[in-house]
């Protein structure tokens, strides 16, 4: 049972470029979400999905989109790279939306640089 | 917009003493988590609190949801080097999890 897998682990892009950052969860979870964290920020909320085919944006959505094609994969796009998009991602995923005693399941995260 | 302030940002002590972190907000959440991340991993939940005035204990690890719940408070008795990392708390509203700014927490052997 892997979990959630994010790729790649790394990446390095220059400002301007697009990338996809892959998030892919094996536990059959409805709820998936995308945080980025920064030093003294904690994670913040990028967008959310509480099942297939519906998204919508949390705390910091600009510059970002997302889709939720299937239960088991939430991609998350840049389409135009920008410096103050350097930060760490993690992609989580909940048995259900609902809050209750479940878990967020995080992945290990991409660290993503911009220059 | 922070939703959930954590305090100390930083905090290092010497194994064998006590520590408490806490979590605070405005807002009222519907339940409290609280997450320890180690270097290079995502955050792992340690416990859910659900109810106003809960204390939850695991081994030396206390956690309390405020009566109002809209804080939290974390207390570590003893530390030892194996709980150095960052806590987070994390605040349950609507459909959508928010996180505190964190407490990065360095246990001195």
């Amino acid at each position: 049972n892997a979990g959630v897998t994010q790729t790649p682990k790394f990446q390095v892009l220059k400002t301007g470029q697009s990338m996809t950052l892959q998030c892919a969860q094996d536990m059959n979870h409805e709820y998936m979400s995308w945080y980025r964290q920064d030093p003294g920020m904690g994670l913040r909320l990028i967008h959310y999905s509480v099942g297939a085919g519906i998204t919508d944006q949390g705390e910091v959505p600009n510059g970002y989109n997302v889709s939720r094609s299937t239960t088991e994969d939430f991609p998350l796009r840049l389409l135009s790279a920008a410096p103050s998009q350097t930060s760490v991602y993690f992609c989580a995923s909940k048995r259900t939306p609902r809050a209750g005693n479940s878990p967020l399941h995080f992945g290990n995260g991409t660290r993503l640089t911009v220059t | 917009t922070q939703l959930l302030e954590q305090s100390p940002q930083f905090l290092s002590i010497q194994e064998g003493e006590n520590l408490t972190v806490y979590c605070n907000s405005s807002s009222v959440f519907s339940s409290l988590q609280w997450y320890r991340q180690e270097p290079g991993e995502g955050p792992v939940l340690l416990v859910t609190v659900v109810t106003g005035g809960e204390v939850k204990k695991l081994k030396r690890l206390t956690f309390q949801f405020g009566d109002a719940r809209k804080d939290s408070s974390l207390h570590i008795t003893a530390a030892q080097p194996g709980d150095t990392g960052l806590y987070l708390c994390a605040g349950a509203t609507g459909n959508q999890f928010y996180f505190g700014t964190g407490t990065s927490l360095t246990v001195i052997p």
